[in-house]
C-alpha cells in the first residue's frame, strides 16, 4: 500500500531564507508523487508532480522537488521563501487502486517572518 | 480548460438539518469525482470517490452520502446533520494518470 509522511507539521523561516518541507513516501510500485498548496479557506493547488521522468521536478512560484528512490524522500524546496509563501502544503501519492485515488500527507505549515 | 465549481463557499446550518453541496466539472468528460474533508488542524479524508455515473465508493463509515446523477455532477448529502460534520469539504476531480484538481471547497459550520 501506498503512503507518504510529511515530517514537520510545522515550518517557520524568515523571508529571504531557504525552504525545506520534507516528505518520505511508501511505495510499492514507481511512484507518482505530487505536491500541493493551500492558502486559507480555499482549495488546493498543484504545486508540481512526479511522474518517472526527470528526478528534480520544477513547479510553480519558484518550488522545486528531488525524488530520491534511494532515500523514499520528495522534499520540497526554495531558495528563498517570500511572505505569499505561507500556506499548507500537502505531500501526496497517488494509489494504484479505487480510481487512481490520492493519498494525502498530513501536511505542513508554512510560516514565513518579516 | 477545465474547470470546477462548488458551491456554497460557506453554509451555517443546525444540528439534524439535511445537507447538499454540490460539484461540478466543465470542459472534461467521464472525469473520477472526490469529495474530501478538511477538520480544522487535520489533513485531508477522502470521503467518496466515483469513477462513473451512479458508481459511488465510500471511504469511511458516516452520516454523509454522495450521488452522481450526471457525468460532470457531484453531491454531498446528508440527512441530518451532526456537529461532528462541521469542516472544509473539497470536492475535486481527475482523469487517469493526472494530477487531481479541486474546487474552492465548502465552509461548513454545524451549530
Amino acid at each position: 500500500a501506498q503512503s507518504v509522511t510529511q515530517l514537520d507539521s510545522h515550518v517557520s523561516v524568515s523571508e529571504g531564507t531557504p525552504v525545506l518541507l520534507r516528505c518520505n513516501y511508501s511505495s510499492s510500485y514507481s511512484p507518482s508523487l505530487f505536491w500541493y498548496v493551500q492558502h486559507p479557506n480555499k482549495g488546493l493547488q498543484l504545486l508540481l508532480k512526479y511522474t518517472s521522468a526527470a528526478t528534480l521536478v520544477k513547479g510553480i512560484n519558484g518550488f522545486e522537488a528531488e525524488f530520491k528512490k534511494s532515500e523514499t524522500s520528495f522534499h520540497l524546496t526554495k531558495p528563498s521563501a517570500h511572505m505569499s509563501d505561507a500556506a499548507e502544503y500537502f505531500c501526496v501519492v497517488r494509489g494504484y487502486n479505487q480510481g487512481g485515488k490520492l493519498i494525502f500527507g498530513q501536511g505542513t505549515e508554512l510560516s514565513v517572518k518579516p | 480548460s477545465q474547470t470546477i465549481h462548488q458551491w456554497p463557499a460557506t453554509l451555517v446550518q443546525p444540528v439534524g438539518s439535511p445537507l447538499s453541496l454540490e460539484c461540478t466539472v466543465e470542459g472534461t468528460s467521464n472525469p473520477n469525482l472526490y469529495w474530501y474533508r478538511q477538520a480544522a488542524g487535520r489533513g485531508l479524508q477522502l470521503l467518496f470517490y466515483s469513477v462513473g455515473i451512479g458508481q459511488i465508493s465510500s471511504e469511511v463509515p458516516q452520516n454523509l452520502s454522495a450521488s452522481r446523477p450526471q457525468d460532470r455532477q457531484f453531491i454531498l448529502s446528508s440527512k441530518k446533520l451532526l456537529l461532528s460534520d462541521s469542516g472544509f469539504y473539497l470536492c475535486a476531480w481527475t482523469r487517469t494518470l493526472s494530477p487531481l484538481h479541486f474546487g474552492n471547497g465548502t465552509r461548513l459550520t454545524v451549530t
